[in-house]
């Protein structure tokens, strides 16, 4: 149990363009869902936590009109880079947290999705 | 200063050896603090909690001293699946459970 997958797993795309990664929990409902960042040899980076049907709170220094976060349900947000550029090349990764298995809010991570902008 | 410090690393130990990892934080009112092992190209991965009695769980045993605001990881009889790289990571509540993950430091197990 507890398994959170990401859409896709890597993508390269063209400078401007708009990428959109999904993140689901498989076989739970996900009280909050979180969106971070890594850069090589860097730690996690939080960028936002996300509820679901409200709107997303972002860490200082994230654009939230660059990196737009849907929530749709309990089991799926999503993260679009809009016009995407060299510097947002980087490991995007969801989490979500769930009390289920722990008997305690714990966060469950997604594999992570590379992003390369050209 | 950043909230969570580790030592950076990278340790290459090898096979049968004992390693211990610190870490510290500054904020005072952290509740919570968990190792994540994050190997390479992948995501973390809950490893360990740690709560102020200290835990073991097999070959790792993680400390929490709240006075000295530290945090350390111990790992005996290392294995070479043991190699990754170990990130401290504070939790210091509220509802939106946030977490906050030291830079990580990188371990070789040599055979």
């Amino acid at each position: 149990g507890a398994v959170v997958s990401q859409h896709p797993s890597r993508v390269i795309c063209k400078s401007g363009t708009s990428v959109k990664i999904e993140c689901r929990s498989l076989d739970f409902q996900a009280t909050t869902m979180f969106w971070y960042r890594q850069f090589p040899k860097q730690s996690l980076m939080l960028m936002a936590t996300s509820n679901e049907g409200s709107k997303a709170t972002y860490e200082q220094g994230v654009e939230k009109d660059k990196f737009l976060i849907n929530h749709a349900s309990l089991t799926l947000s999503t993260l679009t880079v809009t016009s995407a550029h060299p510097e947002d090349s980087s490991f995007y990764i969801c989490s979500a947290s769930w009390e289920g298995l722990a008997g305690r809010e714990t966060q469950y991570f997604g594999p992570g999705t590379r992003l390369l902008v050209l | 200063r950043k909230e969570v410090e580790q030592d950076p690393g990278p340790f290459n130990v090898p096979e049968g050896a004992t390693v211990a990892f610190n870490c510290t934080y500054s904020n005072s009112a952290s509740q919570s603090f968990f190792w994540y092992r994050q190997d390479c190209r992948k995501e973390p991965k809950l490893l360990m909690s740690v709560y102020s009695s200290g835990n073991e769980d097999g070959r790792f045993t993680a400390q929490l001293n709240r006075a000295s605001q530290y945090i350390s990881l111990l790992i005996r009889d290392s294995k070479l699946s043991d190699s990754a790289t170990y990130l401290c990571v504070g939790y210091s509540g509220g509802s939106n459970y946030k977490l906050t993950f030291g830079k990580g430091t990188l371990l070789t197990v040599n055979p």
